[in-house]
């Protein structure tokens, strides 16, 4: 099924080790999205990619880095994971064709915990 | 600036009875509005979305939200509740400026259905 997949589902990191999120999608998608689910802070943006060859700032980049490697394939890259990161981290992807805008997809999640 | 406030972190209703998640939004500009549904482990998966026209969209599972410019707000309703329903609703906002990218979620409202 076409759609935005992303890897591994599950990880544990000790405090200060690296690991990088994958995510790909298929849909032919111009920009895609790293975002960060906490409890009750509903998800906040990373960065972003509007499209291939750029990326941005979102809400909390602090602590991340990204690397938008192609149109399908965007990640995102912990140098020293803390406490802080764990999270549940979604990647999502969206289009918008002449004025019109197609929404988001989201991936299914990465959950990450840091001790 | 944008952002999105859900009343309510936690909403109970009966089955059967009508379902009413509260969405309200401040933007600098006409915003592209969407709920989506959260169950548990999972990731996002859209119910409806406002961009142009009819402010009174139909979503999937029997939902339907109204965008409300004069109050800032985006309610979700679902006339009779299912068991099934239970999950975490959000409420989210992207400007509908060209060039802008960020989705904007409100913190989440996790609904319970009684027997």
């Amino acid at each position: 099924n076409a759609g935005v997949t992303q890897t591994p589902k599950f990880q544990v990191l000790k405090t200060g080790q690296s690991m990088t999120l994958q995510c790909a999608q298929d849909m032919n998608h111009n920009s895609m999205y790293w975002y960060r689910q906490d409890p009750g802070m509903g998800l906040r943006l990373i960065y972003y990619s509007a499209s291939e060859g750029t990326t941005d700032k979102g809400e909390v980049p602090n602590g991340y880095n990204v690397s938008r490697l192609n149109k399908r394939e965007f990640s995102l890259r912990l140098e020293s994971a803390a406490p802080s990161q764990t999270s549940v981290y979604f990647c999502a992807s969206s289009e918008a064709i002449r004025g019109v805008f197609y929404g988001y997809t989201f991936g299914s999640g990465t959950r990450l915990t840091v001790v | 600036a944008q952002s999105v406030t859900q009343l309510g972190s936690h909403v109970s209703v009966s089955e059967g009875a009508l379902v009413l998640l509260r969405c309200n939004y401040s933007s600098s500009v006409p915003p592209y509005l969407f709920w989506y549904v959260q169950y548990p482990n999972q990731g996002l998966q859209l119910l409806l979305k406002y961009t142009t026209g009819a402010t009174l969209v139909k979503g999937i599972n029997g939902f339907e939200a109204e965008f409300k410019k004069s109050e800032t707000s985006f309610h979700l309703t679902k006339p009779s509740a299912h068991m099934s329903d239970a999950a975490e609703y959000f409420c989210a906002l992207k400007p509908s400026e060209a060039g802008s990218y960020q989705l904007t979620f409100g913190k989440g409202t996790k609904l319970s259905v009684i027997p």
